[in-house]
């Protein structure tokens, strides 16, 4: 258990429906961060969050949005889907190791869009 | 634009024998390399990092070597065993990016026994 908590597991929809996926950071960390993964790709950075600020984005959807609350957690809100979003997401957190940004991943939420 | 590139999808190690997987990058600003590996249904975990200062750092049976003039890095195991069998992705961070942490499609390892 890498202490990330990531709900739920797996969700099936439909097109055009919208979703949201659920993430808790580390006991102690401010921040969340949130990747695609697609089926045989590399993790896709989308956005960052610390104590409740966005920190960075990367090449996230305008349909898609996320927010971190006052406990720190976080939530991605995926709408329009489309079958092309049908991926893994996973949200992490991270600590400060001999300097460099370590990340601590949750297990993912495993989207399917039919 | 993949600033981090691993351009070989899969590797097939003998058990006992080293593993060399190998990374690209483009960026020259990148402060940090690091390592994860991740199993099937779980998420990636972090394995060896190394500072774009180094060359080398070395942890039990992992090794990361760093040549910033060819703009490449490369993770050895020695001895590969049958555990460490999963998919190994190369990532940096750092730079004009701050935390932001760029991910390699990753290279799927297999170690036979």
């Amino acid at each position: 258990d890498s202490g990330v908590t990531q709900t739920p597991k797996h969700l099936i929809t439909a097109t055009g429906q919208r979703v949201t996926l659920r993430c808790s950071p580390r006991s102690g960390d401010l921040s969340v961060y949130w990747y695609q993964q697609s089926l045989d790709q590399g993790l896709q950075f989308l956005i960052q969050y610390y104590n409740g600020e966005e920190r960075a984005k990367g090449n996230i959807l305008e349909r898609f949005s996320a927010q971190q609350f006052p406990d720190l957690h976080s939530e991605l809100n995926l709408s329009s889907l489309e079958l092309g979003d049908s991926a893994l997401y996973f949200c992490a957190s991270s600590v400060i190791s001999a300097g460099a940004n370590v990340l601590t991943f949750g297990a993912g939420s495993r989207l399917t869009v039919l | 634009d993949q600033q981090v590139k691993q351009n070989s999808p899969s590797l097939s190690v003998q058990e006992g024998r080293i593993s060399i997987l190998n990374c690209d990058y483009t960026n020259s600003m990148f402060d940090y390399f690091l390592w994860y590996k991740k199993y099937p249904a779980e998420g990636p975990t972090f394995l060896i990092s190394i500072s774009s200062i180094k060359d080398k750092n070395e942890d039990g049976r992992f090794t990361v070597f760093l040549n910033k003039s060819a703009k490449h890095l490369s993770l050895h195991i020695v001895p590969s065993q049958p555990g460490d069998s999963a998919v190994y992705f190369c990532a940096a961070s750092g730079g004009t990016g701050g935390f932001k942490t760029i991910f390699g499609a990753g290279t799927r390892l297999f170690v036979k026994a």
